[in-house]
């Protein structure tokens, strides 16, 4: 299957920090990208759908200033955690999907970066 | 997106078929069914998708009920690798209204 690549693996900041996560298809172009967050033992959230060369569309609750997201390239998206607190401590994962616009494409995620806030 | 409802959790013995059911009573008729693992604290890993058919692949077999409310997914063979999350997501297919929901799971447990 398709690869999805994301880097770093997991980072740890001081509150008030910005950190940046990039998310890579390695071998296919997604126009679009979507970024998940996933608390411990819980199951994944959807955070925002990232388009290339347009606006991220944000899930309801998800702070648009706060997640930054950006998508300048057909294999690259990238999520800027703003200021991060504590509480923005979390897995953040990405995902892409191979064929964009057919039906039933199914999505390939990353590995994951965890992010701690200390 | 229609929701889906899973067993919290199952276990399975080693080399033994691993049956996991979902119900999916509200789907709607271009929705398809999705089916991910995810292993602890890596990201989700795709097993298998299907719209009516039944499919199978390398990895698993999805039984969609005729109707569509329900489905399966059939692990032929468990290993202890398979020791998983496991998700059941029904989605759009295709355009602007493509995206998956990821609901709590079934975690399964392949024993010795």
């Amino acid at each position: 299957g398709a690869v999805v690549s994301q880097h770093p693996s997991w980072v740890i900041c001081k509150s008030g920090t910005s950190v940046k996560i990039e998310c890579r298809s390695l071998d296919f172009q997604a126009t679009t990208m979507f970024w998940y967050r996933q608390f411990p033992k819980q199951s994944l959230m959807l955070m925002a759908t990232s388009n290339e060369g347009s606006k991220a569309t944000y899930e309801q609750g998800v702070e648009k200033d706060k997640f930054l997201i950006n998508h300048a390239s057909l294999t690259l998206s990238t999520l800027t955690v703003t200021s991060a607190h504590p509480e923005d401590s979390s897995f953040y994962i990405c995902s892409a999907r191979e064929v964009p616009g057919l039906a039933g494409g199914e999505l390939f995620f990353g590995e994951g970066s965890r992010l701690t806030v200390l | 997106d229609a929701k889906t409802t899973q067993p919290p959790s199952m276990d399975c013995a080693e080399g033994r078929a691993a049956n996991l059911p979902c119900n999916h009573s509200t789907i709607s008729g271009n929705e398809y069914v999705y089916w991910y693992r995810q292993i602890h604290s890596q990201g989700p890993q795709y097993i298998i998708h299907g719209l009516k058919n039944n499919e199978t692949n390398e990895m698993a077999s999805l039984i969609i009920t005729e109707d569509r409310k329900s489905s399966t997914l059939i692990l032929p063979h468990a290993t202890l690798r398979d020791t998983a999350v496991y998700y059941c997501i029904v989605g759009r297919s295709g355009g602007s209204n493509y995206k998956l929901t990821f609901g709590k799971g079934t975690l399964l447990t392949v024993n010795p």
